[in-house]
């Protein structure tokens, strides 16, 4: 199975200011034939079901806001919410799609400090 | 609009059977695989079982294997999740996903519904 970690755990950040989160799988889920990655990052207030960000490592989901991107490669990624606003507090989960089983990473809780 | 729903969920003894329903509406149903994805409460998003759009391919998490059956009846835009010799550990909020990239071996969810609560005690 591949496993996924996440850092930090919890992360406390200004309004207006940058969050990072980092998520890293135990092997690579790049497709060399297509060059893809099969990582997603999903977004969950409390009492809300998971709400899907991005996918292919960078691509953002339909209505996502434009301050949530994604990058990295191979077996580590980065989720950068650029000016955090109110409404993103949250934790942050990513998601290998690779292989079955499908593995999350075990969050990021983003605060406002 | 695309919405799920789940129902099913409840207290059942371990050992016990459980039946979650998944009923889907706003979108064309037998064009995408569909997840089961739970939760225990407060922690992290744990991957159960995925079927493909047909329903003639199933995947299952090892926790469950053998003991969960996925699926799916495109007729009536509805997925299933048979959970039998239920354990306390399989207690948490089982959510119904939509799969986006359309292959049930390798996707991402991008629908959930609000989750059904299954509580495994004596």
């Amino acid at each position: 199975d591949i496993v996924m970690t996440q850092s930090p755990d919890s992360l406390a950040v200004s309004l207006g200011e940058r969050a990072t989160i980092n998520c890293k799988s135990s092997q690579s889920v790049l497709y060399s034939s297509s060059n893809a990655n099969s990582l997603a990052w999903y977004q969950q207030k409390p009492g809300q079901p998971p709400k899907l960000l991005l996918y292919w490592a960078s691509t953002r989901e339909s209505g996502v806001p434009d301050r949530f991107s994604g990058s990295g490669s191979g077996t580590d990624f980065t989720l950068t919410i650029s000016s955090l606003q109110a409404e993103d507090v949250a934790v942050y989960f990513c998601q290998q799609y690779y292989s079955t089983p499908f593995t999350f990473g075990p969050g990021t809780k983003v605060e406002i400090k | 609009e695309a919405q799920l729903v789940e129902s099913g969920g409840g207290l059942a003894q371990p050992g016990r059977s459980l039946r979650l329903s998944c009923e889907a509406s706003g979108f064309i149903f037998d064009d995408h695989g569909m997840h089961w994805v739970r939760q225990v409460p407060g922690k992290g998003l744990e991957w159960v079982s995925s079927i493909s759009l047909s329903g003639s391919n199933t995947h299952y998490a090892d926790s469950v294997k053998g003991r969960f059956t996925i699926s799916r009846d495109n007729a009536k835009n509805s997925l299933y999740l048979q959970m039998n010799s239920l354990r306390p550990e399989d207690t948490a909020l089982y959510f119904c996903a939509k799969g986006k990239i359309g292959v049930s071996s390798s996707d991402v969810f991008d629908v959930w519904g609000q989750g059904t609560m299954v509580t495994v005690s004596s």
